[in-house]
């Protein structure tokens, strides 16, 4: 089993929807990193979670930390969010510095026009 | 805002040549973090450095290895490269005086062995 797994892998929706794409782990964190990649390739931080709720124009990301859960939230989908939204955890005992991350496998979006 | 830098973009070798692949850190950003993204899979930590020392190891070949320099830029050895090297490898880099150690990464470096 994975430390980091999220759902859906991939994930189609229609220009407008909400969209939500959910993580779980099973390690202590002190934080969580959610990620975007476009086809070519760059990742782009979205967010990092220790806590509670961040929210980012029509992003929103959420944090159990009790649940070892974490969501990401779309709201208003554009064909533009097409991308693979990958969740990376930050191992707790992080409190030296070179904590690496451990990504999950990413969820593929595609918003259709 | 400057980001990370990586150098170069895509690079072509064959098998058994050696890659230095380079990062240069956002300023003031005291920590590097490599990753290696095989296609189709999820990203591996292969190694990190925290004020130009070694700070965490990852999943890294005994072929390849790295440092950080006096300007705080890293770079990635690879020897006798094998076709199961080629991958996007990610730098990422962080403020650890901070308090959140948020990684940014870098556009990535393309590599293709052949």
């Amino acid at each position: 089993k994975n430390e980091v797994e999220q759902s859906p892998q991939n994930l189609t929706a229609q220009e407008g929807e909400f969209i939500t794409i959910n993580c779980s782990y099973s390690v202590g964190i002190s934080a969580l990193h959610w990620l975007q990649q476009h086809p070519g390739g760059g990742i782009v931080s979205l967010f990092m979670l220790s806590s509670g709720k961040k929210k980012h124009g029509r992003l929103i990301a959420t944090i159990n930390i009790q649940e070892k859960h974490s969501s990401l939230h779309i709201t208003a989908s554009h064909p533009r969010d097409s991308a693979v939204y990958i969740c990376a955890v930050r191992s707790r005992g992080g409190e030296t510095s070179g904590s690496r991350l451990t990504f999950g496998e990413g969820t593929q979006l595609t918003v259709n026009p | 805002a400057a980001g990370v830098i990586q150098s170069p973009r895509h690079l072509i070798k064959e098998k058994r040549e050696t890659a230095t692949l380079k990062c240069y850190p956002i300023p003031r950003h005291d920590t590097v973090y490599w990753y290696q993204q095989g296609p189709g899979q999820d990203p591996q930590f292969l190694i990190s450095f925290y004020e130009k020392m070694q700070s965490d190891k990852g999943s890294i070949p005994d072929r390849f290895s790295a440092q950080q320099f006096s300007d705080y830029h890293s770079e990635l050895n690879m020897s006798s490269l094998e076709l199961g090297d080629s991958a996007l490898y990610f730098c990422a880099s962080s403020d650890d005086r901070g308090p959140l150690y948020e990684q940014y990464f870098g556009p990535g470096t393309r590599l293709t062995v052949t």
